[in-house]
């Protein structure tokens, strides 16, 4: 596609419910990122990817958080049990290499919200 | 680690003003810079980046940043805005050593020009 694609747009959890958001990178792009931006805040760095291989995941809040992203395209983060402070934009961005030169492309995002 | 401090949380401008966004940088390494904009509903987008050389960067939409090493800031500017220019503006900075592209963003700056 022409851009990052992220879907669904925006999620309503029930307080304990398990979650699966949804990252279409752009075509070929090596890298891919997760980010959760909290109401009034900047981004904050959850998790990489180089290909398939999930590089650093040091940013990911607690166990109940997990990235995937098998075939090296589309990544998948999974949130169980989902809490009240899970409430956030989660960002999708990817970039065509694994350097800082190249640009990180972001997607629309999904805003989760849990009741 | 790095941080960054976004010194204004909103900044209000008359259209054809100049403005200023202001950006700290915290880091114990060597940095790269970026500013992002974001539009209302849709992805982060960006609009400059400083990787190395001229410290005076050039981006899109008529915006520019000034590096300065000595006093960690990366200010964003505008000789004249435009009501289009109305939007959240995000500095970041990945630093040289982390995860390669991995970007600490400040809490953003929402930039309201009026007519």
């Amino acid at each position: 596609g022409a851009g990052v694609s992220q879907s669904p747009r925006y999620k309503v959890a029930k307080r304990g419910q398990d979650v699966a958001l949804r990252c279409d990178p752009i075509s070929g792009h090596v890298s891919l990122f997760w980010y959760q931006q909290a109401l009034g805040q900047g981004p904050e760095f959850l998790t990489y990817f180089q290909n398939e291989a999930q590089l650093d995941k040091s940013g990911l809040p607690s166990d109940r958080f997990f990235a995937e992203r098998p075939e090296g395209s589309v990544s998948t983060l999974k949130i169980q049990r989902t809490q009240q402070e899970d409430s956030a934009v989660y960002l999708c961005a990817s970039s065509l290499t694994g350097t800082v030169s190249a640009e990180a492309f972001f997607g629309q995002g999904t805003r989760l919200t849990v009741v | 680690a790095q941080s960054v401090t976004q010194l204004d949380s909103q900044v209000p401008v008359f259209e054809e003003a100049p403005v200023e966004l202001r950006c700290n940088y915290s880091s114990s390494v060597s940095v790269y810079l970026f500013w992002y904009v974001q539009y209302p509903n849709q992805g982060l987008q960006l609009l400059l980046k400083y990787l190395s050389g001229s410290t005076l960067v050039k981006g899109i939409n008529g915006f520019e940043a000034e590096f300065n090493k000595s006093q960690t800031s990366f200010h964003l500017r505008k000789p004249s805005v435009h009501i289009s220019d109305t939007a959240e503006y995000f500095c970041a900075v990945s630093g040289r050593g982390s995860t390669l592209g991995r970007l600490y963003f400040g809490r953003g700056t929402q930039l309201t020009v009026w007519p």
